[in-house]
């Protein structure tokens, strides 16, 4: 069993569709819980960082994780073409090694 | 301020050859790390470098080996290549060795494409 797991998609939305994206994990000790949106041919970028259970907002963007279902989702409310990316969920077990989900590819249509 | 910049961009090689990638850290950043993305999958861990030492290392064989330079910019040594290594290999630098409160700094670069044929 993955440490991490996400599910690779390809997910297709219609622009301006509410995108909801996941990642379970079963480690327990994981503390920080990461988004990043990697583009075609491109390193990965951080969107989103959070530590607690709860929610967590940025513009479009929300967080949201569960650690007592080891569970985390980000959500991106009305998506654009721009949006159409790989999504990675990543977790930290240690300093800044950091365990990647297996990364979910959005297509927004327009 | 600089990102993280990879050379090459990309490179093709053969079964049993050496590949070296390298990385210059985004300015005031003194520790790299080191990623393998294989197609369709997420990025993992190789090893760390802090200091010009290791600090830290995933599940990879000691034919995968690295260096940190003084001025914080490093290597990526692959010896005796297999196909299995074909990937994006990425850098990415942080201003901190330890806590996870680095990470929400941490920076990737583009990435190194190796083809091993």
């Amino acid at each position: 069993q993955k440490e991490v797991e996400q599910d690779p998609g390809p997910l297709s939305v219609p622009e301006g569709a509410i995108v909801s994206l996941n990642c379970t994990y079963s480690n327990s000790a994981f503390q920080y819980f990461m988004w990043y949106r990697q583009y075609s041919r491109k390193g990965p970028e951080l969107l989103m960082y959070t530590y607690s259970s709860g929610n967590k907002e940025d513009g479009r963007f929300t967080a949201q994780v569960d650690k007592s279902s080891k569970y985390i989702s980000l959500f991106i409310r009305d998506s654009q073409p721009s949006d159409s990316a790989t999504y990675l969920c990543a977790m930290i077990l240690y300093g800044n090694k950091l365990v990647f989900g297996a990364g979910t590819i959005l297509r927004v249509k327009s | 301020e600089t990102g993280v910049t990879q050379s090459p961009t990309h490179l093709i090689k053969t079964r049993g050859q050496q590949v070296t990638l390298r990385c210059s850290s985004q300015s005031g950043h003194n520790t790299v790390s080191w990623y393998q993305q294989a197609l369709g999958q997420g990025p993992q861990f190789i090893f760390q470098y802090y200091r010009e030492e290791e600090n830290g290392r995933g599940n990879f064989p000691p034919r995968f080996s690295g260096l940190q330079f003084p001025n914080y910019s490093s290597e990526l040594n692959v010896n005796a290549l297999e196909l299995d290594d074909s990937a994006l290999y990425l850098c990415a630098s942080s201003p901190d060795r330890t806590g996870p409160s680095g990470a929400n700094v941490l920076t990737f670069g583009a990435g190194s494409r190796l083809t091993v044929l």
